[in-house]
C-alpha cells in the first residue's frame, strides 16, 4: 500500500528552527510537495522537489532522499504566523497526490 | 482574481437527502480534483478531472458522483447523503497533472 509519514504535532519557540520530517512508501514517486495549512484554512503550496538535494526558498527550506524515501521541512527564524499543519504529499506514478495527514507546529514565544 | 471559489461554506444536511457542492477557477486550469479532509487523515482523492469532458475516480469514490461540462466548474454530488460523508471538502485546480494544486477555500458539511 502506499503510506505517507508525519508526526502528528511539534512545538517550537519563536525565532528557532524546526525540522519537519516526512517518510514516504509508494507507488513510483514524480515529485514531493509540501503545503501549509491554517487552521480552519485551505492548504497553500510550500515547495516541490524532485531531485535528490535541497531547495531553499526564504524561511522555509525543503529536502529530497529519493533512494531513502525521506524528506524534511526546515522552517527558520520561526514566526508565530507559521503556527499551522505542514502537509507532505507525493505524486506517485499516476500523477495522483498521496497526503500525509500533516504535522501540526505549534509556536511558542 | 478569485481562483478557486467553492460554495456552500457551510451546510448541515439530512440523511437521504442529495446535494451537490460547487466549484469554480477562473485561472483556466486544466486538471481539477475534490478531497475530503477528516481529522487525523490527510486529504484523501475523491474524484479527479485532468481536462474537460473527462473524469477519473480517486481513493474515495463511493457515493460521490462528478462532471466536468467545461474547463472552469467542476461539481460534486452526493446522491443519498450518509454521515459518514460528515468532512470538509476541499476543490484543487491545476494547470497540468505535472503542476502544484490550488485549492478552494473548502466546504464543510455535516449529515445528520
Amino acid at each position: 500500500g502506499q503510506n505517507i509519514d508525519q508526526p502528528t504535532e511539534m512545538t517550537a519557540t519563536e525565532g528557532a528552527i524546526v525540522q519537519i520530517n516526512c517518510t514516504y512508501q509508494t507507488s513510483g514517486f514524480n515529485g514531493l510537495f509540501w503545503y501549509q495549512q491554517h487552521a480552519g484554512e485551505a492548504p497553500t503550496f510550500l515547495s516541490y522537489n524532485v531531485l535528490d538535494g535541497l531547495e531553499e526558498k526564504g524561511r522555509f527550506s525543503s529536502f529530497l532522499s529519493r533512494s531513502k524515501g525521506y524528506s524534511y521541512l526546515l522552517l527558520k527564524e520561526l514566526q508565530m504566523k507559521d503556527s499551522a499543519s505542514y502537509l507532505c504529499a507525493v505524486r506517485d506514478s499516476n500523477y495522483q497526490l498521496i497526503w500525509g495527514a500533516g504535522t501540526k507546529l505549534i509556536i511558542k514565544p | 482574481t478569485a481562483g478557486i471559489t467553492q460554495a456552500p461554506t457551510s451546510q448541515i444536511l439530512a440523511a437521504g437527502r442529495s446535494m451537490t457542492l460547487r466549484c469554480t477557477q477562473d485561472m483556466r486550469h486544466n486538471a481539477m480534483y475534490w478531497y475530503r479532509q477528516d481529522l487525523g487523515l490527510g486529504l484523501r482523492l475523491i474524484h479527479y478531472s485532468n481536462t474537460a469532458g473527462t473524469t477519473g475516480k480517486g481513493e474515495v469514490p463511493d457515493g460521490y458522483s462528478v462532471s466536468r461540462a467545461n474547463t472552469d466548474d467542476f461539481p460534486l454530488t452526493l446522491a443519498s447523503a450518509v454521515p459518514s460523508q460528515t468532512s470538509v471538502y476541499f476543490c484543487a485546480s491545476s494547470p497540468g497533472t505535472h503542476n502544484e494544486q490550488f485549492f478552494g477555500p473548502g466546504t464543510r458539511l455535516t449529515v445528520l
